[in-house]
């Protein structure tokens, strides 16, 4: 079990909402990475924070937006939500240094349903 | 990063060690290979990763090929707790290209 916990665990919105996961990094990890997941598929890449900037961006459109606040928790924004966003979100952290051949860990997931 | 290739399916005994393995015949030569396991409805779980020397932890062995075109990821003594899907995954370090790029893995089935 990692120290990467993310809230809510599952959420239900309408189409064209909008909404905020969050996710809090492991003790000590600068670096936190977003991902998408639909059913049946490998987990894909939507951005990563690093000291509170983006450094790097996945396939994702603009309405999918980050934040990484000075503790290193982080949030994603979806904003006018569509039916194909219903997916399970994936937080994961990784250890300072950005050269350094580290591993990533990740937290169980926010399960999000647009109707 | 390199695109990799994996089974889609395996079995194994339970006890038995189970042999993963994974394609990555364009792999570059700072990337790493890195391995991840995902449960149903979890989150993946690291497992293991290597550059070109095989390497062993509690939970796995990593086997390279001598041209790093291809890898085996080792569980030498199944259970039936190791069902998942297992990803094998290519990795630069290259600043902004620090992303994991799951494919779609393979599920390995411990029948007891």
């Amino acid at each position: 079990e990692t120290g990467v916990t993310q809230s809510p665990t599952h959420l239900i919105k309408t189409r064209g909402q909008q909404v905020t996961l969050r996710c809090s990094s492991q003790s000590g990890h600068n670096t936190v990475s977003w991902y998408q997941q639909a059913l049946g598929q490998g987990p894909q890449f939507i951005f990563q924070y690093y000291r509170e900037e983006e450094n790097g961006r996945g396939n994702f459109p603009p309405r999918f937006s980050g934040l990484q606040f000075p503790n290193y928790s982080s949030e994603l924004n979806v904003n006018a939500l569509e039916l194909d966003d219903s997916a399970l979100y994936l937080c994961a952290s990784s250890p300072k240094g950005e050269r350094l051949a580290t591993e990533a860990f990740f937290g169980q997931g926010t399960r999000l349903t647009v109707v | 990063d390199a695109k990799t290739t994996q089974p889609p399916s395996m079995d194994c005994a339970e006890g038995r060690a189970a042999n993963l393995p994974c394609n990555h015949s364009t792999i570059s030569g700072n990337e790493y290979v890195y391995w991840y396991r995902q449960i149903h409805s979890q989150g993946p779980q690291y497992i293991i990763h290597g550059l070109k020397n095989n390497e062993t932890n509690e939970m796995a062995s990593l086997i390279i090929t001598e041209d790093r075109k291809s890898s085996t990821l080792i569980l030498p003594h199944a259970t039936l707790r190791d069902t998942a899907v297992y990803y094998c995954i290519v990795r630069s370090l290259d600043t902004g290209r620090r992303a994991l790029t799951f494919g779609s893995g393979t599920r390995l089935q411990v029948q007891p």
